[in-house]
């Protein structure tokens, strides 16, 4: 139980263009959902908390009109990063637990690179 | 705010001995502690998780420790192979134990 799907697992796109990342709970549901972002050698940091049926909520620094969520379904969040650049290339994983477990459960991961 | 800091940064040992990795944290208003595994470009495995009321874990060869009062966790790996090689992270529930702060992790090699 408790399985969390991302997908892609990797997407290249161009320069300006937008890519969105689904984040699925596979076999319980989650009203709240977390976006992570990881760049090179680096750690894993929170960018927003994702709720389902309002709206996020967005850790300092991260804009949320270039990193939109939406978390439409109790099973799914989405990420859209608009008007991709080169910076924003990095590993963007999500994760989720069932109401009452005190874990968390990540997705696969998605890696975006920017060209 | 919660800071979460590992050390060391990388380590290197030969194959068969045993090993400590730390994890230490800020606040010690938890609601868990977890270690995972992540190889190279890839997601994160979850080795083991540790409720704020627990002292102790163990899944075969591993075994993870946390003080809260002090702000440290430790994992212990016994009989390392080449296969453990991997970076080892370890993350601080918050807010509801699904939020987690993350330290920077530690980058294992495990010479044949």
């Amino acid at each position: 139980g408790a399985v969390v799907s991302q997908h892609p697992s990797r997407v290249i796109c161009k320069s300006g263009t937008s890519v969105k990342i689904e984040c699925r709970s596979l076999d319980f549901q989650a009203t709240t959902m977390f976006w992570y972002r990881q760049f090179p050698k680096q750690s894993l940091m929170l960018m927003a908390t994702s709720n389902e049926g309002s709206k996020a909520t967005y850790e300092q620094g991260v804009e949320k009109d270039k990193f939109l969520i939406n978390h439409a379904s109790l099973t799914l969040s989405t990420l859209t990063v608009t008007s991709a650049h080169p910076e924003d290339s990095s590993f963007y994983i999500c994760s989720a637990a069932p109401q009452g477990i005190n874990a968390a459960f990540f997705g696969q991961g998605t890696r975006l690179t920017v060209v | 705010k919660q800071e979460v800091t590992q050390i060391p940064a990388a380590l290197s040992v030969p194959e068969g001995e045993n090993l400590v990795l730390n994890c230490s944290f800020t606040d010690s208003a938890i609601y868990n502690l977890q270690w995972f595994r992540q190889d190279p470009g890839k997601g994160l495995t979850s080795l083991l998780l540790i409720q704020s009321s627990q002292r102790e874990q163990t899944s075969g060869r591993l075994n993870a420790s946390l003080d809260k009062s002090s702000g440290r966790s430790t994992l212990y790996i016994a009989a390392s192979q080449p296969g453990d090689s991997a970076t080892y992270l370890c993350a601080v529930g918050i807010q509801g134990a699904q939020k987690l702060v993350f330290g920077q992790g530690t980058r294992l090699t495990i010479n044949p």
